[in-house]
């Protein structure tokens, strides 16, 4: 069993640029949920999704931000025109579909460095 | 909605002492509390857990207490170790499956 999966481990753009994030969970979980952590600081919620559904995305800012989970294939997070305070890391961690008294499995994270 | 405040930020301890590590919560209908352990470069990863349907859980060195009248909880590590070095974050969980974690401590074991 892989774990959960995130690529690329390190992402490098320029101001405008698109960044997308990729996240595959693990085998047999079907909830994915991405936080963004700040140098120094703690793990902020953004989204939670199920596979093809959003079921709360109150911590993802409004613009600029998407994500998704398809049907098939790894979830998605999309930042598009890129700012320097856009750098930092994101996780992204799942749990299996009964796992509502269980704890997450995060991935390796994504380091996004604005430039 | 929830909010999870954990202190202290930073925290030093002697290899061989205890580190104790203290969170606190809002919502009184949080029902589950996992700790995560954080190495730098790394993703957290879960070390211990509590059900709001248990006052206390211990596993080796770690235990966790909860206190659901006071909406506490905290980790105690004994017998501390250079490699428990790391930042540990608390969280809690209401109903669904979204966790709000805390803003972490810095643990430091000076061997």
């Amino acid at each position: 069993n892989a774990g959960v999966m995130q690529n690329p481990r390190h992402l490098v753009r320029r101001r405008g640029q698109e960044a997308r994030l990729r996240c595959s969970p693990m085998k047999g979980h079907s909830h994915v949920y991405w936080y963004r952590q700040l140098p120094e600081e703690g793990l902020k919620f953004m989204v939670y999704l199920q596979k093809e559904n959003i079921i709360d995305e109150s911590g993802m800012p409004k613009e600029r931000f998407s994500a998704e989970f398809p049907k098939e294939g790894p979830s998605i997070l999309r930042i598009q025109q890129v700012v320097r305070g856009d750098s930092a890391a994101y996780f992204c961690a799942s749990s299996p579909p009964s796992g509502q008294l269980y704890g997450y499995t995060f991935g390796s994270g994504t380091r996004l460095t604005v430039v | 909605g929830e909010n999870v405040e954990q202190h202290p930020s930073t925290l030093s301890v002697q290899e061989g002492d205890s580190a104790v590590i203290k969170c606190t919560y809002s919502d009184s209908a949080s029902n589950y509390f996992p700790w995560y352990k954080q190495e730098l470069g790394k993703g957290p990863q879960l070390i211990i857990d509590i059900r709001s349907n248990v006052g206390e859980k211990k596993d080796q060195r770690i235990a966790v207490t909860l206190n659901k009248t006071a909406k506490h909880f905290s980790l105690h590590i004994t017998e501390t170790q250079p490699e428990d070095s790391a930042v540990y974050f608390c969280a809690a969980r209401t109903g669904g499956f979204k966790t709000i974690f805390g803003a972490g401590t810095r643990l430091f074991v000076k061997a």
